[in-house]
């Protein structure tokens, strides 16, 4: 699986729209972009995930470039509780996807 | 439904005791997965089981076995606990085999050994 780059950290003010960046120049072409995001001391939750379309859901949205080399996850109104480490990860869809791996992410800060 | 379930939630090992940890998950998913966090890392796969009865290697294997007991529980078992097995173990489920889906993440079990 593709791996992915993330800056270690980012701050937004209450209310604003984060943006998180995450590059993944060498992704393929049957390999997803999956987003997560670990809240202190608790198991990862399930963001979203696209493959080439901007997608969208109720907790956030994915934009994902032309060329698939880089992705943004969009919390559009971000809230003291979005505060949290988050993990851009690229998997296949075959059986060597099962290895998602999970590297250091971003840990975002929401400020009041 | 609970989800993925774990137990314990804290546990305290003296170098070289066994235990099992132990994980349940209620979606009726075909694949579990164990991870293993240390502070301020990102999660490392230590075993997935792709389906019931199959169960591989992720990144960090050593000292660890696992057992697919059937298809809602998967367990982690030390044999032989060191100070390096010091983390946060978090296990978790997801639907279909490949594919695209998502994993669901259990709440936990923090080990400590002395």
């Amino acid at each position: 699986d593709a791996k992915t780059t993330q800056p270690p950290s980012m701050d937004c003010a209450e209310g604003r729209a984060a943006n998180l960046p995450c590059n993944h120049s060498t992704i393929s072409g049957n390999e997803y972009v999956y987003w997560y995001r670990q809240i202190h001391s608790q198991g990862p939750q399930y963001i979203i995930h696209g493959l080439k379309n901007n997608e969208t859901n109720e907790m956030a949205s994915l934009i994902i470039t032309e060329d698939r080399k880089s992705s943004t996850l969009i919390l559009p109104h971000a809230t003291l509780r979005d505060t949290a480490v988050y993990y851009c990860i690229v998997r296949g869809t075959n059986t060597g996807g099962f290895k998602t791996i999970f590297g250091a992410g971003t840990r975002l800060f929401v400020k009041a | 439904n609970a989800g993925v379930t774990q137990t314990p939630k804290f546990q305290v090992l003296k170098t070289g005791q066994s235990m099992t940890l132990q994980c349940a998950q209620d979606m009726n998913h075909n694949s579990m997965y164990w991870y293993r966090q240390d502070p301020g890392m990102g999660l490392r796969l230590i075993y997935y089981s792709a389906s019931e009865g199959t169960t591989d290697k992720g990144e960090v294997p050593n000292g660890y076995n696992v057992s697919r007991l059937n298809k809602r529980e998967f367990s982690l078992r030390l044999e032989s606990a060191a100070p390096s097995q010091t983390s946060v173990y978090f296990c978790a489920s997801s639907d279909v085999a490949g594919g695209t889906y998502e994993q669901y993440f259990g709440p936990g079990t923090r080990l400590t050994v002395t």
